[in-house]
């Protein structure tokens, strides 16, 4: 079993429609979890980051964490064609101590106009 | 959000020669760097996690003698990749952060791509 796994896409989304990305992971000890975006040939950049299981809300960007299910998700209300991307939910596997993330595979996202 | 610097941003060069990658924190000290590799439609692979003032901690299946860190300072870490071979062609990303401990988040610098002919 992969450490943390995404369905890789690609998910169509209509412009203005909500996004919903999900994302499970296999180490019950892990305490942070992230959410990055990448557009194609670039570098991944931060969107979300989340500690404690429920909601957290961002702009358009809603994080979910379910620690019991080993569950994080990512919603992004009014998609807009410039979400377009893949985005690569990353958990950290050390609960203490140095930062060492492992990503899922990204899921790549399209909304049509 | 914090500012990491990568250089060059992409590379060609002829199988068998050196290839060094920079990576600077460019408004905060990191005492911890790392370096990533990503194939085309993979994800981001943790290589090695550079450590400033010592050794560099390799991730299984990353050959140390290959991929040569060097974590000088608390600014700059530099991968080399030694005797480059085409199957080394690859994205090349370092990341950092400002803050030590398990919620730190992590900045990346935008990347290299190197492409071994």
């Amino acid at each position: 079993q992969k450490e943390v796994e995404q369905n890789s896409g690609p998910l169509s989304v209509p412009e203005g429609a909500i996004a919903s990305l999900n994302c499970t992971y296999s180490d019950r000890v892990s305490q942070s979890f992230f959410w990055y975006r990448q557009y194609s040939g670039k570098s991944p950049e931060l969107i979300m980051s989340i500690y404690s299981n429920g909601d957290k809300e961002d702009g358009r960007f809603t994080a979910q964490l379910n620690k019991a299910s080993q569950y994080v998700s990512l919603l992004i209300r009014d998609s807009q064609p410039s979400d377009s991307a893949t985005y690569l939910c990353a958990v950290n596997m050390i609960p203490q101590g140095a930062q060492k993330l492992v990503f899922g595979q990204g899921t790549r996202l399209t909304i049509n106009p | 959000g914090a500012v990491v610097s990568q250089h060059p941003s992409w590379v060609i060069c002829k199988s068998g020669t050196s290839v060094k990658i920079e990576c600077r924190s460019l408004d905060f000290q990191a005492t911890t760097m790392f370096w990533y590799r990503q194939f085309p439609k993979q994800s981001l692979m943790l290589m090695a996690t550079s450590n400033e003032g010592s050794k560099a901690t390799y991730e299984q299946g990353v050959e140390k003698d290959k991929f040569l860190i060097n974590h000088a300072s608390l600014t700059l870490s530099t991968l080399t990749v030694t005797s480059a071979h085409p199957e080394d062609s690859s994205f090349y990303i370092c990341s950092a952060s400002p803050e030590i401990g398990a919620r730190e988040k992590l900045f990346f610098g935008s990347g290299t791509q190197l492409s071994v002919l």
